[in-house]
């Protein structure tokens, strides 16, 4: 019954190599969402799909490429993992593209991804 | 250049009393201001949220005031409850472009 379940929760991988996280929402939710928590704890938006179309594409660098194969699933996929990729990585999803308005994001319990 | 911010990493308050987390933004242009709460190993969940046609909005045992003209925003929480400890982010969206800009979190303790 969980909303938005991503996997895996903890990635422990070498530099140089490629991971990809999966996010799927059950809530019938229109939009999601890619965040970054860094090491300051700020959360910083990456990517948004609504109904499979890219809406927000923020400076990410180009190693990080989201798949959206349907309204419900996101997946990042990462290449070339770097030490600074080290982060959480949150999937959200929302009502509509304008933010959930009033409503909120619904977000993922996170990924932990170490890079070492 | 952080258009939401929240000053106070962190807030002790004793059970029973209240907790008032704060807030400020930059932007003008935010139409929606959000609350989470977030438990160590867990996404962020939402808590309570302004319009700002708003200067008011109270669910339960949580109040958020926005003062637009000062830029800054509160939650309020009374009775504070030891379960209410977690990390509280504010959070603004400006337009229709389903962006959320996150403040930095802080970390509320309230003691027994």
């Amino acid at each position: 019954d969980t909303a938005v379940s991503q996997t895996p929760k903890y990635l422990v991988t070498q530099m140089g190599n490629d991971k990809s996280i999966k996010c799927e929402q059950n809530l019938g939710h229109d939009t999601m969402y890619w965040y970054k928590q860094d090491s300051k704890k700020f959360l910083k938006i990456m990517f948004s799909y609504n109904n499979k179309e890219l809406i927000i594409n923020e400076t990410v660098p180009n190693r990080f490429s989201p798949k959206s194969p349907d309204k419900a699933h996101l997946n990042l996929h990462i290449n070339s993992l770097e030490l600074g990729d080290s982060a959480v990585y949150f999937c959200a999803s929302s009502l509509d593209r304008g933010d959930g308005l009033g409503y909120g994001y619904t977000f993922g319990s996170g990924t932990r991804l170490t890079v070492v | 250049d952080q258009q939401v911010k929240q000053n106070s990493p962190s807030l002790s308050v004793q059970e029973g009393r209240i907790s008032i987390l704060n807030c400020d933004y930059t932007n003008s242009m935010f139409d929606y201001f959000l609350w989470y709460k977030k438990y160590p190993a867990e996404g962020p969940t939402f808590l309570i949220s302004i319009s700002s046609i708003k200067d008011k909005n109270e669910d339960g045992r949580f109040t958020v005031f926005l003062n637009k003209s000062a830029k800054h925003l509160s939650l309020h929480i009374v009775p504070s409850q030891p379960g209410d400890s977690a990390v509280y982010f504010c959070a603004a969206s400006g337009g229709n472009t389903g962006k959320l800009i996150f403040g930095q979190g802080t970390t509320l303790q309230v003691k027994p």
